[in-house]
């Protein structure tokens, strides 16, 4: 079963734009994990956030964390083509396995 | 080699007819998982292992399904009297970090092996 569900499902942008996905997950965690899956490969881990944390930074990528909402957002800015991929959410909360969402299809045209 | 490394990567079979798909993880992690993915779909947990043993196999489906880690490293995920709907890609990740309460640290995941069945 899923844990965590991403929003938007699809997100289409100009390249040079910011894009944000949105995930929310139904039970307590230990940390949340966003990774990244070019079409037809294995997925890429992209960054961790504690669950004591409540933002992270990485390039150009940035993680909130809020854990009152169950809810985390991953922020690209300056998007390029070579970012369109899917994007999923994982969270650990259940016995240490890693429950993936059901991803965010992001597509930046040039 | 330097990464997860999954065989094969394409396997087209009958139904009924039995599959072995294998994993070999990255030197050293200890723990490792079986994920399955249907085309548009984030990933659907099977089993994990810490070491030898299952330390989860609660996403596994029916008992048609089963995996092996005996030595705990290489892993076989074994589908007996394949059915249409088992077809998806099969994603194995290996991981450093222990789970089972632990803080799960990150996956790195093979390029998978699709399976069709027909």
């Amino acid at each position: 079963s899923q844990q965590g569900e991403e929003d938007p499902q699809a997100l289409s942008i100009q390249e040079g734009e910011n894009a944000t996905m949105n995930c929310s997950y139904k039970t307590s965690i230990n940390n949340l994990q966003w990774y990244r899956q070019n079409s037809g490969r294995g997925l890429v881990h992209l960054i961790l956030i504690r669950s004591n944390e409540r933002e992270k930074h990485s390039g150009r990528l940035r993680v909130t964390l809020d854990t009152s909402k169950k809810s985390s957002s991953l922020l690209i800015t300056a998007s390029r083509a070579a970012d369109t991929a899917s994007y999923f959410c994982a969270t650990d909360g259940q016995g240490g396995k890693l429950i993936f969402g059901q991803g965010t299809e992001l597509s930046v045209k040039p | 080699g330097a990464g997860v490394s999954q065989t094969p990567s394409n396997k087209v079979t009958e139904k009924g007819k039995y599959v072995e798909l294998r994993c070999d993880p990255i030197s050293g992690h200890t723990a490792l998982y079986w994920y399955r993915q249907s085309l548009g779909q984030g990933p659907e947990f099977l089993i994990y292992f810490q070491g030898t043993g299952a330390a989860d196999d609660s996403g596994l489906p029916n008992d048609r399904f089963f995996a092996v880690r005996p030595e705990g490293s290489v892993s076989t995920l074994k589908i007996q009297r394949t059915e249409r709907g088992d077809s998806a890609v099969y994603l194995c990740a290996s991981s450093l970090e222990r789970g089972g309460g632990a803080r799960t640290g990150e996956l790195f995941f093979g390029e998978g092996s699709r399976l069709t069945v027909l």
